[in-house]
């Protein structure tokens, strides 16, 4: 049973390009959380989202950032026009409930 | 006041001895309670999951839930070289979202 998987592990842009960071989650798991983490800093949360629905981005930025988890496919973090300050590693996890969360292994965003 | 706080550390053990990890929430309706383990440049990993007031043993690891003070711990026993991490508290005050901490740094020094 693979684990939940994530590409690009590495991505660079320039600042003001397109950022579009997949997640697949484990088999079986309905439930998909972003997360950002700066360096030497704990994990926020972005959002939690559901097939086809969010449920919850109250930790996403209202400009440039998007999310979503359509019915087929992997969940999709977008951010645009990116900017230095986005900057971080991004986590998705998924959970088969609304609890115990297992993590991808992150892309790591790097805007120059 | 941070939902979810623990100390930064770094907290330094000797090889053998036992770390203690604390962590304390503000929601005191909170449910679900885990411990992440999170090497450098790595994700976290679930170590411990916890629900009900008292003591859960997994291997050289025991968490410890009091609800009334609203802490949570993470004993490891045996500490070894490679328990060497950053230790994520998270807690489930209920609804959809997890809170984590800003975590504990260890150092088991050999």
């Amino acid at each position: 049973n693979a684990g939940v998987m994530q590409n690009p592990r590495h991505l660079v842009r320039r600042r003001g390009q397109e950022a579009r960071l997949r997640c697949s989650p484990m088999k079986g798991h309905s439930h998909v959380y972003w997360y950002r983490q700066l360096p030497e800093e704990g994990l926020k949360f972005m959002v939690y989202l559901q097939k086809e629905n969010i449920i919850d981005e109250s930790g996403m930025p209202k400009e440039r950032f998007s999310a979503e988890f359509p019915k087929e496919g992997p969940s999709i973090l977008r951010i645009q026009q990116v900017v230095r300050g986005d900057s971080a590693a991004y986590f998705c996890a998924s959970s088969p409930q609304v609890n115990e969360q297992f993590f991808g292994p992150g892309t790591r965003l790097t805007v120059l | 006041q941070k939902e979810v706080e623990q100390n930064s550390g770094p907290l330094s053990v000797p090889e053998g001895a036992i770390a203690s990890l604390n962590c304390t929430y503000s929601d005191r309706g909170s449910q679900s309670f885990f411990w992440y383990r999170q090497y450098s440049g790595k994700s976290p990993e679930l170590i411990m999951s916890i629900y009900s007031n008292g003591d859960k043993e997994d291997g050289r690891f025991t968490a410890q839930l009091n609800k009334a003070s609203q802490y949570v711990s993470l004993l490891i026993r045996d500490s070894q070289p490679s328990d060497s991490a950053t230790y994520l508290c998270a807690v489930n005050p209920g609804g959809f979202k997890t809170i984590f901490g800003a975590g504990t740094r260890l150092f088991v020094k050999a």
